[in-house]
């Protein structure tokens, strides 16, 4: 069965500097996507980055990079510059391929604490 | 661009009271869309899912239902509610063959 492991429930950094967040996924499938989402406070789900299994580059998207390291199975954010905006839940999510349905599978999350 | 509203954004109910929850989507055409519900303190779970008019999947057995009366529109009810429901439930929707789902902003439900 996929699994999505995040290990960190919750971590703090200094404004200003760079924070990695880690997650490790177990799946038999060859075809997969990863995900990491962003929850505020006030609760809605926020899109960041995306990786796909075949992607060679890792994914970068402003200060979001995404960490891919494929034969250990894990996906970690790297969030460069850390602002007070950014103490947020983090997610790392997982896409199961096969059909039209694009179900993803969550962890557990990593609740980062910004500090200035 | 693409918008996705749901309502109400909370909701205090009685036990044993029935529920329904909707969500809408603005601006795409025959999206795949979902409901999943959060427990405090923990990730999301994939309650249904739709790939289009009155196709529904379920991936939990539980007291609540979905349905999708029309394109755009997805809607979570429950007949009689039980405390275990309540929960912060999240709408999404992705465009089939795409990667990535857009989520709306919540219902933080309460049961008493």
């Amino acid at each position: 069965a996929q699994k999505i492991t995040q290990t960190q429930p919750g971590m703090f950094v200094q404004e200003k500097e760079a924070v990695t967040l880690d997650c490790t996924y177990d799946t038999s499938d060859q075809s997969y996507g990863l995900f990491w989402y962003k929850q505020p406070s006030s609760g809605e789900m926020i899109f960041l980055i995306y990786q796909g299994s075949y992607d060679e580059q890792n994914a970068t998207e402003g200060r979001y990079s995404l960490n891919f390291q494929k034969a250990r199975k894990s996906a970690n954010l790297v969030i460069s510059a850390s602002q007070l905006g950014d103490s947020a839940m983090y997610f790392c999510a997982m896409r199961e391929d096969g059909g039209a349905t694009n179900k993803l599978i969550f962890g557990t999350g990593t609740l980062l604490a910004v500090q200035p | 661009s693409q918008t996705i509203h749901q309502w109400p954004a909370t909701l205090v109910q009685p036990v044993g009271s029935p529920l329904s929850l909707e969500c809408t989507v603005e601006g795409t055409s025959n999206p795949n869309l979902y409901w999943y519900r959060q427990a405090a303190g923990r990730g999301l779970q994939l309650l249904f899912y739709s790939v289009g008019i009155g196709q529904i999947s379920s991936e939990v057995p539980q007291n609540l239902s979905a349905s999708r009366p029309q394109d755009r529109q997805f809607i979570l009810s429950s007949k009689k509610l039980l405390l275990s429901d309540s929960g912060f439930y999240l709408c999404a929707w992705s465009t089939i063959g795409a990667d990535t789902q857009y989520f709306g902003p919540g219902t933080r439900l309460t049961v008493l």
